[in-house]
């Protein structure tokens, strides 16, 4: 059973639109991360949380939105989408900030047109 | 500010040679270094990592040894398989400094052919 679950796997979404990718991790880690991957920029950190709060925030732009509701939901609100915002969205965990492995899950690939 | 260098684009090989992908890594703090794994339409996965000194971590199949001196962690098998064709990933954390985010390399497409 995949202990961190990413909703939805594949999304199409037109430029301009807002979409939310859901992350749900079921390992009992404290910390969560939001990655993004493209052809350009393979694995690119975004964001960072420990006991839902925010540590650590690489992402240029204020339309990527991290939210999390419960300690282990890291959900990545993406708004005013772009074509280049075309990516695969990967939600991370590790047992704490300072737990040096991470564990990702299947990834939401996101096309923007 | 921390800073991983691989091997770049794209290594072919046939099966059953030998393989090494490089690593080097920049940071102020004391390093604890990754592999990851990716295999087409994957999640990374870990494949071994360490923060020791000059011992060899081995992982099915695969080992690096962590060299302090020379900034690096490259990544060897002995004989390659057709599965071993994946995207790898070197990175790094610091255990100390205060600054705990993962920071990747830009990876290395391993393609091993019959």
């Amino acid at each position: 059973d995949p202990k961190i679950i990413q909703k939805p796997k594949y999304l199409v979404a037109v430029t301009g639109s807002e979409k939310i990718l859901i992350c749900e991790q079921y390992l009992g880690h404290n910390a969560m991360y939001w990655y993004r991957q493209s052809a350009k920029k393979p694995l690119e950190f975004m964001f960072s949380y420990s006991y839902q709060k925010l540590m650590d925030n690489q992402t240029a732009s204020s339309r990527f939105q991290p939210q999390s509701s419960k300690k282990n939901h890291l959900d990545l609100q993406i708004t005013a989408l772009k074509p280049d915002d075309s990516a695969t969205y990967f939600c991370a965990s590790s047992q704490d900030l300072q737990q040096n492995t991470l564990y990702f899950g299947a990834g939401t690939r996101l096309s923007v047109l | 500010g921390d800073s991983v260098t691989q091997t770049e684009g794209l290594v072919t090989l046939t099966k059953g040679l030998p393989v090494m992908l490089n690593c080097t890594y920049q940071t102020t703090y004391s390093p604890f270094l990754f592999w990851y794994v990716q295999h087409l339409n994957e999640a990374p996965k870990l494949l071994l990592k360490s923060s020791t000194d000059n011992k060899r971590t081995e992982h099915q199949g695969f080992y690096a040894t962590l060299h302090k001196s020379s900034s690096s962690f490259h990544l060897q098998k002995s004989s390659v398989q057709l599965s071993d064709s994946a995207l790898y990933f070197c990175a790094l954390r610091e255990t100390s400094g205060g600054n705990y985010k993962p920071t990747f390399g830009k990876g290395t497409s391993l393609v091993v052919h019959p």
